[in-house]
């Protein structure tokens, strides 16, 4: 069975600073990506990674940075959390790419305050 | 500009009833189709997909769609639903060699036992 986890499941930060969410997978997957979920918009995709040390924008990467220091681990990095912010965040994993299945976290809930 | 829309955003059922859920796209070239379920408060799960071949595809749990070229259309069935069957309901779709995988808003299907 395929596993993705999120860390951590929810948070709480402020305007202004700094938040990084966690994906780790056990898949051995080449991909990762980490979209949001915000309630109307189904999901967009934020960043992906194809390989580890590198990472791709996708739709709406304004106000995020990426991290894959690893093939397992992807991390989303908000530098400076502003309220328009505050979602769902879903990380996914998939073995060749957008074609294939994704697997997908259970979610990290972000309210920026 | 590479659109899904799912036309419903609730459908409301009774247990034993058959459903469908409307997905239409507006792609060019070859195209991959998925259907994914998110139960409340969970992450999404894959559903089935469909790229080539037979445009009637079965999935996890009774489910099956239907793809239409002419209709620029991918629904979603059911024959006889449960009440466990109450989620909310993603058309996704992506094409050859680009890395994103499009999700409509979702159709949030409630089953009444």
């Amino acid at each position: 069975e395929a596993a993705v986890t999120q860390s951590p499941r929810s948070k709480v930060a402020v305007t202004g600073g700094k938040v990084t969410l966690s994906c780790h997978q056990t898949n051995n997957h080449d991909y990762m990506y980490w979209y949001r979920q915000d309630t109307g918009h189904g999901l967009r995709l934020i960043h992906y990674s194809y390989v580890a040390d590198s990472t791709e924008k996708g739709d709406i990467p304004d106000g995020y940075k990426a991290s894959r220091p690893s093939q397992e681990n992807f991390s989303l990095i908000l530098e400076l959390a502003s309220l328009s912010q505050t979602a769902v965040y879903f990380c996914a994993s998939s073995p060749w790419g957008a074609q294939d299945t994704q697997y997908f976290g259970p979610g990290t809930r972000l309210l920026v305050l | 500009t590479q659109t899904v829309s799912q036309s419903d955003a609730h459908v409301t059922v009774f247990e034993g009833d058959s459903v469908e859920l409307r997905c239409n796209y507006s792609y060019g070239g070859s195209i991959y189709l998925s259907w994914y379920i998110q139960h409340h408060g969970r992450g999404l799960q894959f559903l089935l997909k469909y790229y080539s071949g037979n445009p009637v595809v079965q999935g996890v749990n009774g489910f099956e769609a239907e793809f239409s070229k002419s209709d620029s259309s991918f629904h979603l069935r059911k024959a006889s639903v449960h009440w466990s069957d109450s989620a909310v309901y993603f058309c996704a779709a992506s094409t050859t060699g680009y890395q994103n995988f499009y999700f409509g808003k979702g159709t949030s299907l409630t089953v009444i036992p």
